[in-house]
């Protein structure tokens, strides 16, 4: 059975601090990839999403980058965060070849604070 | 913006009864739906998915509808018990090139059930 692993769980980072969030996808081959993030109390934001390596799309401009450098990881990074990168981050993942309209599933989450 | 969105942000239930959770979307053109359920400080978990060339489904304790006519989704929770207390999104996909999608999400409702 296929299953994603999100680390760390939690995170307490100074501003202008580095970040490296990791994702890694057990079970299956060539999946889509998704980096989301959820402010307390709101909706999921699409962050970046990847259809193979080395292959990232961008949702929304910010202070955040992402890379796949194999077929079942995808790191979530940035090089100095902001006050506002805070919040709930999940990675999702997709079967992305085959049949469409399927489902996401998603990882535990990384509750990032920046102070 | 977001395309879809939630008539109620909370809803408080009483133990055993049924609920209800309601969800508007604006793409006509979104062919695929599903529904997650957050628990505080975890990813989404899958409950249930329709297609468009369905009105409703069924699993377990729970039925979702879809009228594509008005756009609106429900989301039905027979019995509700403790454990369905959480904040239950709406996510809706519209078929991208290829096999690659990507699924838009609801702001979310909050889910209390009352012993």
């Amino acid at each position: 059975s296929q299953t994603i692993h999100q680390w760390p769980a939690t995170l307490v980072q100074p501003v202008g601090s580095p970040l490296s969030l990791e994702c890694t996808v057990e079970g299956t081959s060539n999946p889509n990839l998704y980096w989301y993030r959820q402010a307390a109390g709101r909706g999921l934001q699409l962050l970046f999403y990847s259809v193979g390596i080395g292959q990232i799309s961008s949702e929304v401009p910010q202070n955040l980058s992402a890379s796949r450098p194999q077929d079942r990881q995808f790191i979530l990074s940035s090089k100095k965060l902001l006050l506002s990168d805070s919040g709930f981050y999940l990675c999702a993942w997709s079967p992305r070849a085959g049949a469409t309209n399927e489902k996401l599933f998603f990882g535990s989450g990384t509750q990032l604070s920046v102070l | 913006g977001e395309s879809v969105g939630l008539h109620l942000p909370t809803l408080s239930v009483q133990e055993g009864d049924n609920s209800i959770i309601n969800c508007a979307y604006s793409n006509s053109a979104s062919d695929y739906f599903i529904w997650y359920k957050q628990e505080s400080g975890k990813g989404p978990q899958f409950i249930i998915d329709i297609r468009s060339n369905m009105d409703k489904r069924q699993g377990q304790r729970v039925t979702v509808l879809l009228n594509k006519t008005v756009k609106h989704l429900s989301l039905q929770i027979a019995a509700t018990q403790p454990g369905d207390s959480a904040v239950y999104f709406c996510a809706e996909n519209i078929a991208q090139r290829g096999s690659n999608y990507k699924l838009t999400f609801g702001k979310g409702t909050l889910l209390t059930v009352n012993p």
